[in-house]
């Protein structure tokens, strides 16, 4: 039961366009959701995060929308960079104070000079 | 600044055998996590920390053992190795429930 799911594993952009990477989340329980990218031999490094009571946040080149109704997060890159060839995990936080984080199976985005 | 330090970063064991993945952070931060990422799985959590002395599990804790006696150290505890246990093992640490977390460059291991 895969409370958080990436569906595409995989995605190819040019370089100097928009990639867009998609999350869905069953979940209701749900209060804070973080995007993480990952390089090949190295762990996860957090990029962009946003709270449920919000729906866009925005850093550089990164944009997160999220979708409440539709249960739907997205992370957008504008323009996509070679160096942004990474995997992506979407991560999402219980609520009720806990500490415990649900992640995605990841989405590997390569950005094509 | 070494942030989350993980050792070792490879590890063979045979089956039955017992291990400890060590953790370390010199950031001072209380919150603690032990994760596991298998192929198509995306990162499952084990154990978790919020402090020195308070553990508790998380998605796929069985088989595994933890302990929180210092601010710095989250050891990762392997009491009879399995198969089903061969991961790469990252583990995590934030200063607080409402910031991200860093982790660690992971620990690769395998159990025949």
């Amino acid at each position: 039961d895969q409370q958080v799911k990436q569906n595409s594993p995989s995605l190819s952009v040019q370089e100097g366009r928009i990639s867009i990477l998609n999350c869905d989340y069953t979940n209701s329980m749900f209060d804070y959701f973080l995007w993480y990218k990952k390089y090949p031999a190295e762990g996860p490094t957090f990029l962009i995060s946003i709270s449920s009571i919000k729906d866009k946040n925005e850093d550089g080149r990164f944009t997160v929308f999220l979708n409440k109704s539709a249960k739907h997060l997205s992370l957008h890159i504008v323009p996509s960079q070679p160096g942004d060839s990474a995997v992506y995990f979407c991560a999402a936080r219980f609520t009720s104070g806990t500490y415990k984080y649900i992640f995605g199976t990841g989405t590997r985005l390569k950005v094509l000079a | 600044n070494a942030g989350v330090t993980q050792t070792p970063k490879f590890q063979v064991l045979k089956t039955g055998q017992s291990m400890t993945l060590q953790c370390a952070q010199d950031m001072n931060h209380e919150y603690m996590s032990w994760y596991r990422q298998d192929p198509g799985m995306g990162l499952r959590l084990i154990h978790y920390s919020v402090g020195a002395g308070i553990t508790d599990q998380g998605e796929v804790p069985n088989g595994y053992n933890v302990s929180r006696s210092t601010t710095e150290d989250f050891p990762l505890r392997l009491l009879s190795a399995a198969p089903s246990q061969t991961s790469v093992y990252f583990c995590a640490s934030s200063n607080s429930r409402n910031q991200p977390q860093h982790f660690g460059d992971g620990t690769r291991l395998s159990i025949l």
